[in-house]
């Protein structure tokens, strides 16, 4: 299955400001997913990001908030923009390809917003 | 509306013992399952799947189980070791469709 590098793997936010989380893969995919995770919550699909074209969000998520790209097919990155306490969670990249329906994550990326 | 909800937020067992962990879903559109494994500032990784043809699938210590009319499935770790020790997702999707819908976690710890 495929190897996904996540940086930042952890930072400290202040109100108000934006942060990009990058996303490396070992390979080649057509599709990727961002995910986030707030504390005691399930796994919550934010968008797929397919190069070449928009990415498409999932209810109750916006491109303005999240914007996304995607350059190429082994790279993405999810923006956080003018955050609050509420965007702290852990932001998982994931692909497909190992499997039916079966995703590989990277590690994820903790952001604290104080 | 949470359509797959592990209701056990955590679950202690002895090692050796048998670690069952417990899932529900809602909807009827659902027809593969998938549980991760999660240890901390790690990202999830894939440990078994069933898809809704079958009612049971095993890959050594884990089996799952699927029980279709109570929309329910479980995972069963036999014997539990101490290195199971780790949050436990359960998810579900529409086969061919890679977007997954995940519950909350099982927290499970086992104890030596």
């Amino acid at each position: 299955s495929a190897v996904i590098s996540q940086k930042p793997s952890r930072d400290i936010c202040q109100r108000g400001t934006s942060l990009t989380i990058q996303c490396q893969v070992d390979s080649q995919v057509t599709m990727m997913f961002w995910y986030r995770q707030q504390p005691g919550q399930s796994l919550t699909l934010i968008a797929t990001a397919n190069q070449g074209s928009e990415a498409t969000y999932e209810s109750g998520f916006v491109i303005d908030k999240f914007p996304i790209s995607r350059p190429n097919l082994t790279f993405s990155t999810l923006t956080v923009s003018n955050m609050s306490p509420e965007d702290s969670s852990i932001y998982l990249c994931s692909v497909g390809g190992a499997g039916a329906n079966v995703l590989t994550f990277g590690a994820g990326s903790r952001l604290t917003v104080l | 509306d949470q359509q797959v909800k592990q209701n056990s937020p955590s679950l202690s067992v002895q090692e050796g013992r048998i670690s069952i962990l417990n899932c529900d879903y809602t909807n009827s559109m659902f027809d593969y399952f998938l549980w991760y494994k999660k240890y901390p500032a790690e990202g999830p990784t894939f440990l078994i799947s069933i898809s809704s043809i079958k009612d049971k699938n095993e890959d050594g210590r884990f089996t799952v189980f699927l029980n279709k009319s109570a929309k329910h499935l479980s995972l069963h770790i036999v014997p539990s070791q101490p290195g199971d020790s780790a949050v436990y997702f359960c998810a579900a999707s529409v086969l061919g469709s890679e977007k997954l819908v995940f519950g909350k976690g099982t927290k499970l710890t086992v104890n030596p």
